[in-house]
Order: structure tokens, then sequence, then C-alpha cells
């Protein structure tokens, strides 16, 4: 069964990078045929798209996050990260890991809150 | 961007109700859409993908439909673990859009 886990800190400070990892389990990092995505919902609003990576490194951005955002991916520990820079409390939320086979995403992480505060 | 909207924002309906949810792409993409469930404190489940494939262990009363711009969920009959909030995604182009979101509530 696959699995997708966040993990990272749950509060970051104003102007500070949120960095959180996701540990993929029981699928193959590797395949061609996923892309590896990040997904964010604000307290008690819809979900939003936030970028993915597929197994060789490429890269798709949400525009709205006006170039905040770096995804990466180590095969090696099967994980896949986020990085968004220059936080705000606009940036407070549940940040979602999930598996992307192009037609839709069919395998989710639990969620991680991230509250920007100082 | 491609927009997404959905329709209504929220629903009131009894156990046993049909019940049809609409997504409207502000572009055509083809039969690149799925759905998603989400209930409180979870994570979105995907229910459709292809515009009208029920992902595997979805039950049968779901049923999607559309091509283009229009598409619509359906539930053929409400159950008790049925509401939540819908939500509609485009996989065509990046980013990949999702819609607002329809919360089904119980009447």
């Amino acid at each position: 069964q696959v699995q997708l886990q966040e993990s990272g800190p749950g509060l970051v400070k104003p102007s500070q990078t949120l960095s959180l990892t996701c540990t993929v389990s029981g699928a193959s990092f590797s395949s061609g045929s996923y892309y590896w995505n990040w997904v964010r919902q604000h307290p008690g609003k819809g979900l939003e798209w936030i970028g993915c990576i597929s197994h060789s490194g490429t890269t798709y951005y949400n525009p709205s996050l006006q170039g905040r955002v770096t995804i990466s991916i180590d095969t090696s520990k099967n994980q896949f990260s986020l990085r968004l820079s220059s936080v705000s409390a606009a940036d407070t939320a549940l940040y979602y890991c999930a598996r992307n086979y192009g037609s839709g995403s069919d395998f989710w992480g639990q969620g991680t809150l991230v509250t920007v505060a100082s | 961007d491609i927009q997404m909207t959905q329709s209504p924002s929220s629903v009131s309906a009894s156990v046993g109700d049909r019940v049809t949810l609409t997504c409207r792409a502000s572009q055509g993409i083809s039969r690149w859409l799925a759905w998603y469930q989400q209930r409180p404190g979870k994570a979105p489940r995907l229910l459709i993908f292809a515009a009208s494939t029920l992902q595997s262990g979805v039950p049968s009363r779901f049923s999607g439909s559309g091509s283009g711009t229009d598409f619509t969920l359906t539930i053929s009959s409400l159950q008790p673990e049925d509401f939540a909030t819908y939500y509609c995604q485009q996989g065509i182009s990046f980013p990949h859009t999702f819609g607002q979101g329809t919360k089904v509530e119980i009447k």
C-alpha cells in the first residue's frame, strides 16, 4: 500500500523559509508515470495546488506563489521536498503531499499544519 | 491559468437523495478532470478521474460525466458518509487548478 507522510516544522517565523519533506513508501519512486505534488489548504478554505515534480526532477509551480516555491526530489531516500521562501501569515495552512498519475491524485499524506507567526 | 468554477457552493440534501454537482472550466480541458471528496479533518480522496472513470474502491453510486468545459458529479443515493466537501481539479495544463468546492450538507 502506498503511503505518504509529511514532516517539518509546525511553526515558521515571518520572512523565513518553510521547509517540508514528504516520505513515500510502498511505491516505485523512480517510475516515470507519476508526479509528486504539494497542495495546501488555508484554514476553512479550499484546496490550492502548489506544484509538482517528476521522478527526473522536472518541476511545475503555481505562478500565484510568485517564484517563492522550490520542489526537489531525492529518489535514493524516496522523498520529495517543498521550500517556500519569504513566508507571511497568508502561508499559514495545512500542507499535503500527494501522488498524481496525470489523471488525478490517488494517494495523499495526512497533511501537516504550518503556522507562520513570530 | 484555467479557472474551475463549481456550483452550487453548498447543497442541503437528505439520505437517499440524488445529488448532482457541477464543475465548469474556463477553457476546454477535454476529459482531464478529477473529482475528490474531503471529509472534515481528512485528506482529499480521489473519486473520479478522466471525467468519468471510477477510482478503485469508490462506491458505484458515484458517477461523473462531461467533457470540454462542463462536468458533473452525481451521487445517485446519498449515504450518511457522503456528507462532505467535493472538489474538481483539471489536469490538462499547469497549474492544476481546483474548483472552490461544493459542500454537501444534511437537510
